[in-house]
């Protein structure tokens, strides 16, 4: 069990609303990630943080922001949702120092954008 | 071009029966990693097995065992002794270690495995 805890897990929103999704780690890990996943593709890197208040962008940002203000936190927030982020988002942790350990994933929380 | 492929979008086998998932992998990093990961249908992702670029052995864990064949490029996930709770779907990822997104994993399409009694 890697301590990583996901909120919502479930969330219906309409178009144009903004969405804040949580994940918080108990072990005060250095490296997180935001991951969505959606049929035919896996899973892609949204964005991910190396340290509190230090993120830089994936593969799939546009549309997203983050921020870490303490280090167990890392938040994803939809500006205005849109059909097209209906997708199931898992945040990642990657223990140690250099961010190329395993990565352990939270929960997931499914996201339904109407 | 993909940088994980994963030719299997599904399998079967019978159980207790060991069955081979596929994952070929293209870079040009000499420094990478190589994960499988199971994803049941309760939707967690469960971290199964590591290969190293440079570990001069293949890794196992339990039943699960990774044949790594670096000069082809791929790192298939081999089940032994199937257990009908082996169904589930099944990601091959890379993380190339020279990148410079920290940690950042591509992923496969995933294989669905069924075992059946």
């Amino acid at each position: 069990d890697a301590g990583i805890t996901q909120s919502p897990r479930h969330k219906v929103t309409e178009t144009g609303t903004p969405v804040t999704l949580r994940c918080h780690q108990t072990e005060n890990h250095r490296y997180m990630y935001w991951y969505r996943q959606d049929p035919g593709h896996g899973l892609r890197l949204i964005h991910y943080s190396y340290g509190v208040k230090d993120t830089d962008k994936g593969e799939v940002s546009d549309g997203y922001s983050v921020s870490r203000s303490k280090t167990e936190d890392f938040l994803l927030t939809l500006e205005s949702a849109t059909s097209s982020q209906t997708s199931v988002y898992f945040c990642a942790i990657s223990p140690g120092t250099s961010g190329r350990e395993t990565q352990y994933f939270g929960p997931g929380t499914r996201l339904l954008v109407l | 071009a993909q940088k994980i492929t994963q030719t299997q979008p599904g399998m079967f086998v019978q159980e207790k029966e060991a069955v081979t998932l596929d994952c070929t992998y293209d870079t040009s990093d000499p420094s990478y990693g190589l994960f499988w990961y199971k994803q049941p249908s309760s939707g967690e992702m469960i971290f199964l097995i590591y290969q190293g670029s440079y570990d001069q052995q293949n890794a196992t864990e339990g039943r699960y065992s990774l044949n790594f064949q670096k000069a082809r490029k791929s790192a298939n996930l081999v089940i032994s002794a199937s257990q009908l709770g082996d169904s589930a779907m099944y990601f091959c990822a890379m993380r190339e270690n020279g990148g410079s997104t920290l940690g950042r994993l591509y992923f496969g399409r995933g294989t669905q495995l069924t075992v059946w009694p």
